[in-house]
């Protein structure tokens, strides 16, 4: 399968914990990028991080990217009850289309 | 404001029939997008369009049918050949070319087949 794989599937924790979700990919990119979807809603981009970047921050995300070991990590700290979403990474592929993967769904408990 | 509406938001379809899905988007983005949702999966595209009056099979694209007469407007079309229809539906666009091409999401049509 050309999707990236993303671990884990679900993911509960409590408020004010962190939150951490990787995502694995199997070709060479040039970026990767993370939506966040709510139950029933289309997606929104939340962060795009280029293959010359190890790290990026927005707000209380983290995004690591690891390209020797096609590896992704979402890193989300001092979750709120808001937060709770199912997050997807995504990857362009040759032809600029963007590769979706399976998902992580988060629930953070008040 | 501008944005990508999709239209409508509930969709009930009895078995043999076909149903077009709207989507609508004033973004000025020349390339679009529909994508299928299952419970608990990620997306999977059915078909993409890079410019007017073109458009491209993605990875499920049979039993769908597309048009792409305006920039604006990319409707889908599911038949009866399509033989599990429910799932939720995602139009998408954005600005093509580009390598790093963030793609902007309408709200999503769930279709139920009666």
């Amino acid at each position: 399968s050309q999707q990236g794989e993303e671990d884990p599937q679900a993911l509960s924790i409590q408020e004010g914990e962190n939150a951490t979700m990787n995502c694995s990919y199997k070709t060479s990119i040039n970026n990767l990028q993370w939506y966040r979807q709510n139950s029933g809603r289309g997606l929104v981009h939340l962060i795009l991080i280029r293959s010359n970047e190890r790290e990026k921050h927005s707000g209380r995300l983290r995004v690591t990217l690891d390209t020797s070991k096609k590896s992704s990590s979402l890193l989300i700290t001092a979750s709120r009850a808001a937060d709770t979403a199912s997050y997807f990474c995504a990857r362009p592929s040759n032809t600029g289309k963007l590769i979706f993967g399976q998902g992580t769904t988060l629930q953070v408990k008040p | 404001d501008g944005g990508i509406t999709q239209s409508p938001k509930y969709l009930f379809r009895k078995e043999g029939q076909n149903v077009t899905l709207s989507c609508e988007q004033n973004l000025n983005h020349d390339a679009m997008y529909w994508y299928r949702q299952d419970p608990g999966q990620g997306l999977r595209l059915i078909y993409y369009s890079q410019i007017v009056n073109d458009f491209q099979k993605g990875d499920i694209a049979e039993g769908y049918s597309v048009s792409r007469e305006k920039k604006e407007s990319f409707p889908l079309t599911v038949t009866s050949a399509q033989k599990n229809p429910t799932a939720f539906y995602l139009c998408a666009s954005s600005i093509p070319g580009q390598t790093y091409n963030e793609q902007f999401f309408g709200p999503g049509t769930r279709l139920t087949v009666l």
